[in-house]
């Protein structure tokens, strides 16, 4: 299947820095990426929806100017989580798909892990 | 907008006992359907998906899923559990049109204990 992966799986930082999360799909051109975050015991929340080269769509209640989504590119998503606070630890997943315009299945990146201390 | 039902949210089971996981879902149109397994520290691992076609769907692990549609469900079982099934199951649905975001359920959290 098509492999999704992302950068860092780990990340600690100081409160009030940023800290950029990357997606990349290694084998296909992704479309459509979504970006989830799972707080702990919890279920996976979808955050945003981003496609190539236009602005992404965020869900009620995230805030887009602290949780920064760019998709340059066809292989390429990255999530910038700004002035990071302990609030914001989480386990952030981003997913892609393939099929433009065509239901595909999502393949998921193995996650991030942020530690804001 | 679509949502997910999981109504089991800690399954206890000893090892060989036979599992079933509900899972329903809303949506007014055509859906796919997923279940995930999440192992203790580890990310997301699709366990089968339902497109079209057989309502029934084996998956990886002996782990197989019913789509009945008028019931608007989607439920996980295998017949006999063993401890390596310990992990959390994520029920999700997402639109059958263009590219939509999965939607979860809130999980349910399986222990096989032996």
């Amino acid at each position: 299947g098509a492999v999704v992966s992302q950068h860092p799986s780990w990340v600690i930082c100081k409160s009030g820095t940023s800290v950029k999360i990357e997606c990349r799909s290694l084998d296909f051109q992704a479309t459509t990426m979504f970006w989830y975050r799972q707080f702990p015991k919890q279920s996976l929340m979808l955050m945003a929806t981003s496609n190539e080269g236009s602005k992404a769509t965020y869900e009620q209640g995230v805030e887009k100017d602290k949780f920064l989504i760019n998709h340059a590119s066809l292989t390429l998503s990255t999530l910038t989580v700004t002035s990071a606070h302990p609030e914001d630890s989480s386990f952030y997943i981003c997913s892609a798909t393939s099929h433009r315009g065509i239901t595909g299945e999502l393949f998921f990146g193995e996650g991030s892990r942020l530690t804001v201390l | 907008a679509q949502s997910v039902s999981q109504h089991n949210h800690h399954v206890i089971l000893s090892e060989a006992a036979s599992l079933e996981l509900g899972c329903n879902y809303s949506y007014g149109g055509t859906v796919n359907l997923f279940w995930y397994v999440q192992y203790p520290g580890q990310h997301l691992q699709l366990l089968l998906k339902y497109f079209s076609g057989d309502p029934l769907v084996k998956g990886i692990k002996g782990f197989e899923a019913e789509f009945i549609k008028s019931k608007f469900s989607f439920n996980l079982r295998k017949p006999s559990v063993q401890w390596s099934d310990t992990a959390e199951y994520f029920c999700a649905v997402n639109a059958n049109s263009g590219n939509t975001p999965l939607v979860f359920g809130k999980g349910t959290r399986l222990s096989v204990i032996a």
